[in-house]
């Protein structure tokens, strides 16, 4: 079954402390794997894909095909990063359709 | 471009009621998808149109939910008769199919808060 699974519904950081949201996955193929983020009073929008390999707002996930894993990471929280945070999947063949987790709330305490 | 316009924001209904949500993809795209959020199940994939045509509706709960595309320009999520465990934050979003299997990001809407009593 095709399945996304962010274990921690909240995680809460200083300002200036590493921060790590967990996501794992479960897919027979060869998944597309997203990050989304929905600050308060916004809508939820991307915030990167595996394939694009890049850092969005200092952050960064990789996608550890051995361990079923695209973990999003950045070294130094910030205020402004508490948010809600989802990771997604896709099948190459879903046409677009994505797999949501349930979703980290992320809280960065000054 | 305004993005991903739903109407309404907000809804409240009695249990019985019908509820008829709606949403305006972004103009040129052509896949439509619709999420629904509860604290106890996350966002929910419910069902997804390409080209107007629905895709996949597995993830629709009952025969009480029905989502209609009539063209490019507009969707429409129906609950009749709508019941308290419905109440939820219902999301559209829209994205554009690329060629060759590709497919791009998904814009959400601001989502409707359906309350039903």
């Amino acid at each position: 079954a095709q399945r996304v699974t962010q274990p921690e519904k909240l995680l809460s950081v200083f300002k200036g402390a590493p921060v790590e949201l967990k996501c794992n996955y479960s897919y027979s193929g060869s998944p597309e794997l997203f990050w989304y983020v929905q600050y308060s009073r916004q809508r939820l929008q991307l915030l990167l894909r595996h394939i694009s390999r890049e850092s969005i707002k200092g952050f960064t996930a990789d996608l550890n095909k051995g361990e079923t894993s695209f973990h999003l990471k950045k070294p130094f929280a910030q205020e402004e990063d508490s948010a809600m945070y989802y990771c997604a999947l896709s099948g190459g063949n879903q046409g677009g359709k994505l797999i949501f987790g349930q979703g980290t709330e992320l809280s960065v305490k000054p | 471009d305004a993005g991903v316009i739903q109407s309404p924001r907000h809804e409240v209904t009695e249990m019985g009621q019908e509820v008829t949500l709606r949403c305006k993809p972004i103009s040129g795209h052509n896949s439509l998808f619709w999420y629904r959020q509860t604290m106890m199940r996350g966002l929910e994939l419910l069902i997804y149109f390409n080209n107007n045509v629905p895709i996949d509706d597995s993830g629709m709960p009952e025969d009480r939910f029905s989502a209609k595309m009539p063209n490019a320009s507009f969707s429409t999520l129906k609950i009749q008769p709508s019941e308290p465990r419905d109440s939820a934050v219902y999301f559209c979003a829209s994205s554009l199919e690329g060629t060759s299997g590709t497919y791009n990001e998904q814009f959400f809407g601001p989502g409707t808060r359906l309350t039903v009593l």
